[in-house]
């Protein structure tokens, strides 16, 4: 089985602040690891993925994230938020034990505040 | 990049109606598909695997004979709501795996909001 917990439903940063948003995965087996964003009626945008080369992901709009195994960890991370952040932000794991699928974690609301 | 188109993107559709949506893969094969459903402010959750060719596998607690799928070609996936009632009402997102990429390969499309009336 297979799983990620996001802690924080909502994280509030002001405008240039540092965005962190945290993720914990548990998997059997090595893990595929993803952060997708999510604007209001929208589909899923990928911002970047784990898929077992590098450790320190770099992904668009300048988020990055970083695999620690020790840790089971792939916390989201950007140097300074800007208005545009402001969304739903869903880690997603996946191995290749369990058919492909994408487990979803539960989401976290980032505010960008001015 | 890879690019998947689903429509609509919204309908509208009264008690006993079936509504058919597409999910389509532009620039790549998707052997398989995924099929979610999002309440509001909620995760996504994953209602069934579509598979070219074959039947597709529903996740527990999904009615089937509601919501048929089919993957008729290694690009087009059709999630149909069948006989829709209110509680049906939701948003609805479709995945493609790229076939050159079994395990990091997913794209997303835009959803479809689903309002039953």
């Amino acid at each position: 089985a297979q799983s990620v917990t996001q802690l924080g439903s909502h994280v509030s940063v002001s405008e240039g602040a540092l965005v962190l948003l945290r993720c914990n995965y548990s998997s059997s087996v090595p893990p595929y690891l993803f952060w997708y964003v999510q604007y209001p009626n929208q589909g899923l945008q990928l911002l970047l993925k784990y898929t077992s080369a590098a450790t320190l992901v770099k992904g668009i709009n300048g988020f990055e994230a970083e695999f620690k195994k020790s840790e089971t960890s792939f916390h989201l991370t950007k140097p300074s938020a800007h208005m545009s952040d402001a969304a739903e932000y869903f880690c997603a794991v996946t191995s290749t034990g369990t058919a492909s699928k994408l487990t979803f974690g539960t989401g976290t609301r980032l505010q960008v505040t001015l | 990049g890879a690019v998947v188109s689903q429509h609509p993107s919204w309908v509208i559709c009264k008690s006993g109606t079936s509504v058919k949506i597409e999910c389509r893969s532009l620039d790549f094969q998707a052997t398989t598909m995924f099929w979610y459903r999002q309440f509001p402010k909620q995760s996504l959750m994953l209602m069934a695997t579509s598979n070219e060719g074959s039947k597709a596998t529903y996740e527990q607690g999904v009615e089937k004979d509601k919501f048929l799928i089919n993957h008729a070609s290694l690009t087009l996936s059709t999630l149909t709501v069948t006989s829709a009632h209110p509680e049906d009402s939701s948003f609805y997102i479709c995945s493609a795996r790229d076939d050159r990429a079994q395990f990091y390969g997913y794209t997303f499309g835009s959803g479809t909001r689903l309002t039953v009336v």
